[in-house]
């Protein structure tokens, strides 16, 4: 079965500073890998995705992820994080043919001004 | 503006009732999903659908059942609600590849 780790429960970054948040997963074949953020009381949107193909990713708001199929992660990454960006992070694995998604423990992020 | 809306979207209940929450897709997806979202454990996947009548189990599925008559509709049933299932169950539906999320369902058992 699959599953995925983040190990960083809470992050905190300055406006402006670079930003780069870990996921790690468990799957035997290759998993579909994906990001969601969720500002508070919102529900949860989806920042990218992996399937196949390009290792590097690229997402909305300015957002990266780059699949390492040899450390079995998929980090998030951001060049340089506005104070919009606080919110809690998402890692998710998806497994073909099911279709089936877990998530992980999620990243909660903070922006210093 | 997604297509999908959970009810109720906030419900008190008491220890050992039944409870029913619905999850509604005006889209299509063949795909929907019940997870619950507590501190410290992100979303754990309860439930999910394949097809109408199909369904399977999720990571946290012991306590609840689910229903999948027609395509647009996938309901949670906690039979005899419990402390424990104090949450916030958020409902998703999907074809292939990225999900949609609903707005969320905060459920306190009292």
């Amino acid at each position: 079965a699959q599953s995925v780790t983040q190990p960083d429960i809470h992050i905190t970054v300055s406006e402006g500073a670079s930003l780069e948040l870990r996921c790690n997963y468990s799957y035997g074949a290759t998993p579909y890998l994906f990001w969601y953020v969720q500002s508070p009381g919102q529900g949860l949107q989806l920042l990218l995705k992996y399937f196949s193909g390009d290792t590097l990713v690229q997402g909305i708001k300015g957002f990266e992820a780059e699949f390492k199929r040899s450390q079995s992660s998929f980090n998030l990454r951001k060049p340089s994080v506005h104070w919009s960006d606080a919110a809690e992070y998402f890692c998710a694995v998806g497994e073909s043919g099911t279709y089936k998604y877990i998530f992980g423990t999620g990243t909660r992020l903070k922006v210093l001004a | 503006d997604a297509g999908i809306t959970q009810s109720p979207r906030h419900k008190v209940t008491e220890t050992g009732t039944p409870v029913t929450l619905r999850c509604h897709q005006t889209e299509n997806h063949r795909y929907m999903y019940w997870y619950r979202q507590d501190p410290g454990h992100g979303l754990r996947l309860i439930h999910y659908s394949y097809g109408v009548k199909d369904t399977d189990k999720g990571e946290v599925s012991d306590g609840y059942s689910v229903s999948r008559s027609k395509t647009e509709d996938f309901l949670l049933t906690l039979e005899s609600a419990t402390s424990s299932q104090t949450s916030v169950y958020f409902c998703a539906m999907g074809n292939t590849g990225e999900l949609f999320f609903g707005e969320g369902s905060r459920l306190t058992v009292l």
